[in-house]
């Protein structure tokens, strides 16, 4: 399967301050998902890039998807204790299957009050 | 509307026991999955399945066997449980494609000692 970094692996973070994480593949992407991954719990879908260099958000989120669709990232602006939980990008090879679309290792956020 | 609902949700094997996790959605998708989840590995797909009546190996389907004999249920099967597959498993769905938001099942937290 493609590689696909995803880093940091963990981010510690003061309530109210700023939190990015960034997904980088060796190969260009068809798409790209984001999911979120509460203690305890299970993915749940936050968000799907397709365009180059598009942008979304949601809220206090923002996502990106790179120029050369090769990376994206999700930023959080003023993090609050619902944010916790670990954040995962799913990107989807060109032309890829189901067997195409590979989890990161995701990136745990740990916020202190 | 239950979405996609796993059983069952805990258990503990002896190694060399045989198992089945069941899967059901109630969403009408096409697309199912089923993925691991260890410490610092993030999910690894093991298999999935395009429609009723078919399956294909993901990234890691060695020891596992499924099914898929109605569109709703995907069985995950373990035929002689072995410790380096205790692990929580996910079920996943998709609608049409895999480039599709993935919903997610609660997970099942398996032992194997």
């Amino acid at each position: 399967g493609q590689q696909v970094m995803q880093i940091p692996q963990y981010q510690h973070v003061q309530e109210g301050e700023d939190f990015t994480t960034y997904c980088n593949s060796s190969t260009t992407l068809s798409n790209i998902q984001w999911y979120k991954q509460r203690p305890g719990g299970h993915p749940v879908f936050l968000i799907q890039l397709v365009k180059s260099g598009e942008v979304k958000k949601q809220k206090r989120l923002t996502f990106q998807f790179g120029e050369a669709k090769k990376n994206s990232s999700l930023h959080i602006t003023a993090t609050q204790t619902t944010d916790v939980g670990t954040y995962f990008c799913a990107p989807l090879t060109a032309g890829g299957g189901a067997d195409g679309l590979t989890f990161g290792k995701g990136t745990h956020l740990i916020i202190q009050p | 509307n239950a979405g996609v609902t796993q059983t069952p949700k805990f258990r503990v094997l002896k190694t060399g026991q045989s198992m089945t996790l069941l899967c059901a959605q109630d969403m009408n998708h096409e697309y199912m999955y089923w993925y691991r989840q260890d410490p610092g590995m993030g999910l690894r797909l093991i298999h999935y399945s395009v429609g009723e009546g078919t399956t294909a190996k993901g990234e890691v389907p060695d020891g596992y066997n499924v099914s898929r004999l109605k569109k709703q249920n995907f069985l995950l099967g373990l035929e002689s449980a072995a410790p380096s597959q205790t692990s929580v498993y996910f079920c996943a769905s998709s609608q049409y494609r895999a480039d599709q938001p993935q919903h997610f099942g609660d997970g099942t937290r398996l032992s194997i000692l």
